[in-house]
């Protein structure tokens, strides 16, 4: 119940296109969804977060879409480019303060020029 | 600012030997969390502190693991006696409690020969 499951594990797209990431969620409890771009040899940085309140939130090229009904949510990135190209992690939390992040287990993105 | 500063980045050791990790969190942040990354798992908590306290450990995988939170500058994550499958790369993170964003810093690299 504490699982978030990402997929798909490897995501090859060109320039331009849109790769999408999904997750799945089962603890009803879960009300705040975040997503995290590593770049290689450094740690994990926060890209753009969601809560259960909206269906949609855009930053930049970067769009989630949250289906709670489904207990679903997706990564959009328009327009990718080859800087792109990084490890991206779902996530999820209670909302009780003072509880941890559990990740999906990556989705590695390569956008070719 | 300084992020979250962890110490070794690359540690190489034998079988058998105990191993420390060493973190410093962001100044201010009151939760302290150790995750493991691999590929096969990808991101997994092993254990959380609030307020220099440890709250759940249940990631720990074995009793080799012990994490200490000494006081709200420090923590330590120490493997005794290592094993090849410890092999991976141990991240810290911080943030302040009740806060959503977690920063994590670079990792520690650890391969056990």
């Amino acid at each position: 119940q504490q699982q978030v499951k990402q997929s798909p594990q490897s995501l090859i797209v060109q320039k331009g296109g849109i790769p999408i990431i999904n997750c799945a969620y089962e603890n009803t409890a879960f009300d705040y969804f975040p997503w995290y771009q590593q770049f290689p040899g450094k740690g994990p940085a926060l890209l753009i977060a969601i809560r259960p309140d909206v269906s949609e939130k855009k930053e930049g090229r970067f769009t989630i879409s949250f289906n709670k009904s489904a207990k679903q949510f997706s990564l959009h990135i328009m327009d990718s480019q080859p800087g792109d190209s990084a490890t991206y992690f779902c996530a999820a939390s209670p909302e009780q303060a003072g509880t941890a992040l559990i990740f999906g287990k990556g989705t590695t993105l390569s956008v070719s020029s | 600012d300084a992020g979250v500063i962890q110490s070794p980045r690359h540690e190489v050791t034998e079988m058998g030997q105990e191993v420390t990790l060493r973190c410093k969190p962001i100044s201010g942040h009151n939760s302290l969390f150790w995750y493991r990354q691999t590929m096969m798992r990808g991101l997994e908590l092993l254990i959380y502190f609030n307020n220099n306290v440890p709250i759940d450990d249940s990631g720990m995988p074995e009793d080799r693991f012990s994490a200490k939170m000494p006081n709200a500058s420090f923590s330590t994550l120490k493997i005794q006696p290592s094993e090849p499958r410890d092999s991976a790369v141990y991240f810290c993170a911080s943030s302040l409690f009740g806060g959503n964003t977690i920063y994590f810093g670079e990792g520690s690299w650890l391969t056990v020969v």
